[in-house]
């Protein structure tokens, strides 16, 4: 049981190139999260997902878009990359709040810079 | 008002003493509240959860769960330098049924 996986685990971008950090579980779950984290400091909420199909914003979403045509992947997506962008990334997963396991489940992180 | 707020760090605890963190949350209606750890450089790991008043304990950590305060704590008993880390608060539940929401983290250091 691989859990979540994350790709790429680091990459360096110059300003103004575009790349998708992918995410994949294994679980079944319903909720897929993208936080990012800049240093010393907690998690942002970029994107969610609550199913195939549906996504919605979180706290700092602009310059990213996002996508969920399968239970399993929640790729992000960063266009035109800034300096601003320079953090680690992690994907998320867990199960619908209520069915007592909601918690999250954590990708290994991608750790971005944009130069 | 931040959703989940936590006491601010560093907090500097020696080795074998008791380790205190705390965190609140706003929304009342929330329902399920996680402690993770985060090691610097590694995603947050889950280690405590609770989810109804009261304590829960687990080997050194406890938890503790006021929902009529919207207060939940973690305390670590005799803390290692191996719990040196940010442990991160996170609620779900109420107004954010289909988030998880984390607080902004405390940064412990056991000194040995």
């Amino acid at each position: 049981n691989a859990g979540v996986t994350q790709t790429p685990k680091f990459r360096i971008l110059k300003i103004g190139q575009s790349m998708t950090l992918q995410c994949t579980q294994d679980m079944n779950h319903n909720y897929m999260y993208w936080y990012r984290q800049d240093p010393g400091m907690g998690l942002k909420l970029i994107y969610y997902s609550v199913g195939a199909g549906i996504t919605d914003k979180g706290e700092v979403p602009n310059g990213y878009n996002v996508s969920r045509s399968t239970t399993e992947d929640f790729p992000l997506r960063l266009e035109l990359a800034a300096p601003s962008q320079t953090s680690v990334y992690f994907c998320a997963s867990s199960y619908l709040a209520g069915t007592g396991r909601p918690e999250a489940f954590f990708g290994q992180g991608t750790r971005l810079t944009v130069v | 008002q931040k959703e989940v707020e936590q006491n601010s760090g560093p907090l500097s605890v020696p080795e074998g003493a008791i380790a205190s963190l705390n965190c609140t949350y706003s929304d009342r209606g929330s329902q399920s509240f996680f402690w993770y750890r985060q090691y610097s450089g590694k995603s947050p790991e889950l280690i405590m959860s609770i989810y109804s008043n009261g304590d829960k304990e687990d080997g050194r950590f406890t938890a503790q769960l006021n929902k009529a305060s919207q207060y939940v704590s973690l305390l670590i008993r005799d803390s290692q330098p191996s719990d040196s880390a940010t442990y991160l608060c996170a609620v779900t539940g109420g107004t954010s049924y289909d988030k998880v929401i984390f607080g902004p983290g405390t940064s412990l250091s056991v000194i040995p």
